[in-house]
């Protein structure tokens, strides 16, 4: 069993609608993060969660520490959205610093 | 943000051959790492780049497949050597920044091999 598990897999909406994507993790963490891939391979840092909530334009992401979940949320979802959202956490053992990743999931935003 | 210019962003190869792919981060940095991404899986790490040192490999990645270096704090590179078609797969470069914490990952390397 991943030790980051995301879902939905995949998940295709309609521009306009709000959307979630879901993170559970088994492990202690120092922290959470959600990063998107594009098509062409390279990914952006949209968030680094310890607690709490953040929130960046339509995006916002929440973690509950002690049930190990995260949630993505996206707000008025756009074409320009569609990538693959990804879940990653730093485990607390051992003071590493790797990132251990979901699978991701890709997001598909239709006109 | 820190920004880590990756080339080659893509690349054909014959079997056989090597590749050195780079990555270069505009910020201080603490760790540098390569991940390698085969289809429809996620991110699978390679090896944590030690400056002026060797890296430190995963589990079932080796130093003569996956020779690495960092001359310095911002600058790494990856060859993938003797490639063969399975190690088609996308590339990519992350490192930790030192301003807060937070990574940062290159725009990564589309590797075919025929």
């Amino acid at each position: 069993k991943n030790e980051v598990e995301q879902s939905p897999q995949n998940l295709t909406a309609q521009e306009g609608e709000f959307i979630t994507i879901n993170c559970s993790y088994s492990v202690g963490i120092s922290a959470l993060h959600w990063l998107q891939q594009h098509p062409g391979g390279g990914i952006v840092s949209l968030f680094m969660l310890s607690s709490g909530k953040k929130k960046h334009g339509r995006l916002i992401a929440t973690i509950n520490i002690q049930e190990k979940h995260s949630s993505l949320h996206i707000t008025a979802s756009h074409p320009r959205d569609s990538a693959v959202y990804i879940c990653a956490v730093r485990p607390r053992q051992g003071g590493s610093e790797k990132l251990v990743f979901g699978k991701g999931t890709k997001l598909t935003v239709n006109p | 943000s820190a920004v880590i210019s990756q080339k080659p962003s893509r690349d054909i190869c014959q079997r056989g051959t090597s590749l050195t792919i780079q990555c270069q981060v505009d910020s201080q940095v603490t760790m540098m790492f390569w991940y390698r991404q085969q289809p429809g899986q996620s991110l699978t790490l390679i090896a944590t780049a030690n400056q002026g040192s060797e890296a430190t490999y995963e589990s079932g990645f080796v130093i003569d497949k996956f020779p690495i270096s960092r001359p310095n704090l911002t600058f790494s590179t990856l060859t993938v050597s003797n490639m063969s078609p399975e190690d088609s797969s996308i590339y990519l470069c992350s490192a930790r920044l030192k301003l807060n914490y937070g990574y940062t990952f290159g725009s990564g390397t589309r590797l075919t091999v025929v």
